[in-house]
């Protein structure tokens, strides 16, 4: 597509509930990565896609939550168990190869825990 | 190891004045240096870039240039319109050096309110 589509733009969801955020990349980005902004600060990384495999995963903050990716386009961060402190901006972004060229990001994922 | 510090904000100006928004980093290779702009409700875009010693990023009216002996990347614009009203994340990509996709340091933001 032309530019990193997310879905949805707005998700409301009860504690405890496990929510599943996607991500449509750039067509022909093989790079795919995910961060969380929570309100009022800068962005935290919370993995990386090359392809469909996940060679960083050191930012997931617990075993709640996985990510995965389908050959080099769709991806979806999955949440389990949501806690109020995982609200906040998902964003996702994707880039034709590391780094280097900049990110593009997507609009994110405003996800509220009630 | 590669950070980023940015100056905190918020930062309110009236319109037409003139904006600097330091940024310095710190990087063991070669990094690259970005700038990228959050207006409300939307995503990050990138603004400029730079990706060398004294290289000079410019973007609608907004310049930083790449300076390797202070270790910073100043973001400035001569005029600021209440349209530039956003949050601006200085940001730096070490691909050299890095070994991880986590290529990207963010700075924590600048929230910036431009008034009439």
């Amino acid at each position: 597509g032309a530019g990193v589509s997310q879905s949805p733009s707005n998700k409301v969801t009860e504690k405890g509930k496990d929510v599943e955020l996607r991500c449509d990349p750039i067509s022909g980005h093989t790079a795919l990565y995910w961060y969380r902004q929570r309100l009022g600060q800068g962005l935290e990384f919370l993995i990386y896609f090359q392809g469909n495999s996940a060679p960083d995963k050191s930012g997931l903050p617990s075993d709640r939550f996985s990510a995965e990716r389908t050959g080099e386009s769709v991806s979806t961060l999955t949440i389990q168990r949501t806690q109020q402190e995982d609200s906040a901006v998902y964003l996702c972004a994707s880039t034709p190869r590391q780094g280097h060229y900049g990110y593009t990001f997507g609009s994110g994922t405003r996800l509220t825990v009630v | 190891g590669n950070s980023v510090t940015q100056m905190e904000g918020p930062v309110t100006l009236s319109e037409e004045a003139f904006l600097t928004i330091n940024c310095t980093y710190t990087a063991t290779g070669y990094p690259s240096l970005f700038w990228y702009v959050q207006y409300p409700g939307e995503g990050l875009q990138l603004l400029l870039k730079a990706t060398k010693a004294d290289d000079k990023g410019s973007n609608k009216g907004f310049e930083a240039t790449y300076r390797k002996e202070t270790t910073s990347f100043h973001l400035e614009k001569g005029s600021v319109q209440v349209s530039d009203s956003a949050v601006y994340f200085c940001a730096l990509s070490d691909i050299y050096t890095s070994n991880t996709g986590n290529q990207f340091y963010f700075g924590t933001g600048t929230s910036l309110t431009v008034i009439p």
